[in-house]
C-alpha cells in the first residue's frame, strides 16, 4: 500500500484565498483524521470521519474551515477565505478504528502571505 | 480534558548511547501510540500500546496504564533517530477518535 497520500506537498497562497488541500487514506481504512500543527498549539484534530460521516468537527477553527469525504477513497479540507494565521502543517491520518494504530500523511505546509 | 506530560522536553546523546523516554497521562486511556517525527516532518508511527510491552528492534516501549505511564527505550542509538518523539493518548470516556498529543521530547543524535 502506498499509505496516506496528500497533496499538495506545499501551498503558498495569499491572503484572502481559498486553499484546498487533498487526502487518500488507506485502503480498508474506515476512519479518517484531520490533524493541525503548529508551534503554539502543537498538534491538534480539527475534524474525523468514519465511513464518510463527520462524526467530531469541533476542532475545527472557525466557519472558514469545511472538510468533505465524497468517499471513501477522496477527503478535502477547504479554507474560504484564508488568513496568514492558517499557516501550518496540515496533516491527514486514517485508521481501521479509533483504538488501533493511526498512519499519517506526509502532510501539506501551507502558508498563507 | 486528559492531559500528556512527556519528559524530557530535549535530549542529547552520542550515538550508541540508550535513552529512555516518559509519557505521563492524567486519566484512563484506551489507545496511546508513540511517533517519531523526522526532521522533514514525517509523522511514523512506531507503536500502538495502550497496555503492555512491544518490541521492534531498537526500539521498545512499555504502558503501565494503571499507573498511567508509557515509557519508550531507544538502545544503540543512531544519527538517524534525531528527531521529535510524541506521545498521543485517547481517553477512555473522552471523545473517540481525538488523540491528544503530548508536546514531545526532541531527540539529538550526535556522530
Amino acid at each position: 500500500d502506498a499509505g496516506v497520500i496528500q497533496s499538495p506537498r506545499h501551498e503558498v497562497t495569499e491572503m484572502g484565498q481559498e486553499v484546498t488541500l487533498r487526502c487518500k487514506p488507506i485502503s480498508g481504512h474506515d476512519y479518517l483524521f484531520w490533524y493541525r500543527q503548529t508551534m503554539m498549539r502543537g498538534l491538534e484534530l480539527l475534524i474525523y470521519f468514519n465511513n464518510n460521516v463527520p462524526i467530531d468537527d469541533s476542532g475545527m477553527p472557525e466557519d472558514r474551515f469545511s472538510a468533505k469525504m465524497p468517499n471513501a477513497s477522496f477527503s478535502t479540507l477547504k479554507i474560504q477565505p484564508s488568513e496568514p494565521r492558517d499557516s501550518a502543517v496540515y496533516f491527514c491520518a486514517s485508521s481501521p478504528g479509533v483504538t488501533y494504530g493511526y498512519t499519517f500523511g506526509s502532510g501539506t505546509r501551507l502558508t498563507v502571505v | 480534558g486528559i492531559q500528556v506530560e512527556q519528559s524530557p522536553p530535549d535530549l542529547i546523546l552520542q550515538e550508541g548511547a540508550n535513552s529512555t523516554l516518559r509519557c505521563n497521562f492524567s486519566d484512563s486511556v484506551n489507545n496511546l501510540q508513540w511517533f517519531h517525527q523526522n526532521p522533514w516532518g514525517q509523522l511514523i508511527n512506531l507503536f500502538y500500546i495502550p497496555s503492555g510491552t512491544k518490541q521492534n528492534g531498537r526500539l521498545s516501549a512499555t504502558t503501565v496504564a494503571t499507573e498511567r505511564y508509557s515509557l519508550l527505550y531507544i538502545s544503540s542509538s543512531q544519527t538517524t533517530d534525531s528527531g521529535v518523539y510524541f506521545c498521543a493518548v485517547m481517553n477512555y470516556g473522552g471523545s473517540q477518535g481525538n488523540l491528544i498529543f503530548g508536546k514531545g521530547t526532541k531527540l539529538s543524535v550526535k556522530p
